[in-house]
């Protein structure tokens, strides 16, 4: 299975101020035969399932705040957040879906400090 | 959009099994793929399977090979996820998540608390 790593694992931010996660996968999550990069970030608040923000590597979910964006290619990758608001608190992570079984990143809590 | 309405809580003993199901609305069900996935206390997300709610093909995760069965009422707009030989470890939320155009997770039920205890 791959493997997702995220880090940190906690993340204090400051309101108005930028924050950054990093996702790294064992194996590139590059597809060449279609030039697509298959991950996505969530992120779950507090009481709540999980939501979509990001999918495949970049684009933004309808409704997300410009705010977010994602990068990164091969196996590392990147959330961030322009100007994190009080409203961003709770737990990010990573999937990769390039192979069965989707797998999961242990997830960034990000915490208004 | 669309909305995903699952079944409420459940306790059950170990060695019993659960079915929990899905409820779809405001899109067309058939035309996208179902994923089910749960989270055990303070862990990751972790992917158990997806069905063709269409028709009805499914894959599931070798973790879980031979305990889980995925099924789909297109009748009904509902997908039902089925856990047999339960046991405590399998205590987690259970969530059902639609399918977006191309494999992301565009909507996610509200989560069904199985705990296993005896």
């Amino acid at each position: 299975d791959i493997v997702m790593t995220q880090t940190p694992l906690s993340l204090p931010a400051t309101p108005g101020e930028p924050a950054s996660m990093s996702c790294r996968s064992s194996q590139s999550l590059l597809d060449w035969n279609d030039g697509t990069t298959y991950v996505d970030w969530y992120v779950q608040k507090p009481g709540q399932s999980p939501q979509l923000l990001i999918y495949t590597r970049s684009y933004r979910a309808s409704g997300v705040p410009d705010r977010f964006s994602g990068s990164g290619s091969g196996t590392e990758f990147t959330l961030e957040i322009s100007r994190v608001e009080a409203e961003d608190v709770g737990i990010y992570y990573c999937m990769q879906r390039k192979e069965f079984p989707c797998t999961f990143g242990q997830g960034t809590k990000l915490e208004i400090k | 959009q669309g909305q995903l309405v699952q079944s409420g809580a459940e306790v059950k003993k170990p060695g019993a099994s659960v079915k929990v199901s899905c409820n779809a609305s405001g899109y067309a069900f058939s035309s996208f793929a179902m994923h089910w996935v749960r989270q055990a206390p303070g862990q990751r997300p972790e992917w158990m399977g997806w069905i063709n709610t269409g028709i009805g093909n499914t894959k599931y995760s070798q973790k879980f090979q031979g305990r889980v069965t995925l099924t789909s009422d297109t009748s009904a707009n509902t997908a039902y996820m089925e856990l047999s030989s339960l046991r405590s470890e399998d205590t987690a939320i259970y969530f059902c998540a639609r399918e977006g155009g191309s494999g992301w997770y565009a909507n996610w039920g509200q989560g069904t608390l199985v705990t296993v205890s005896s």
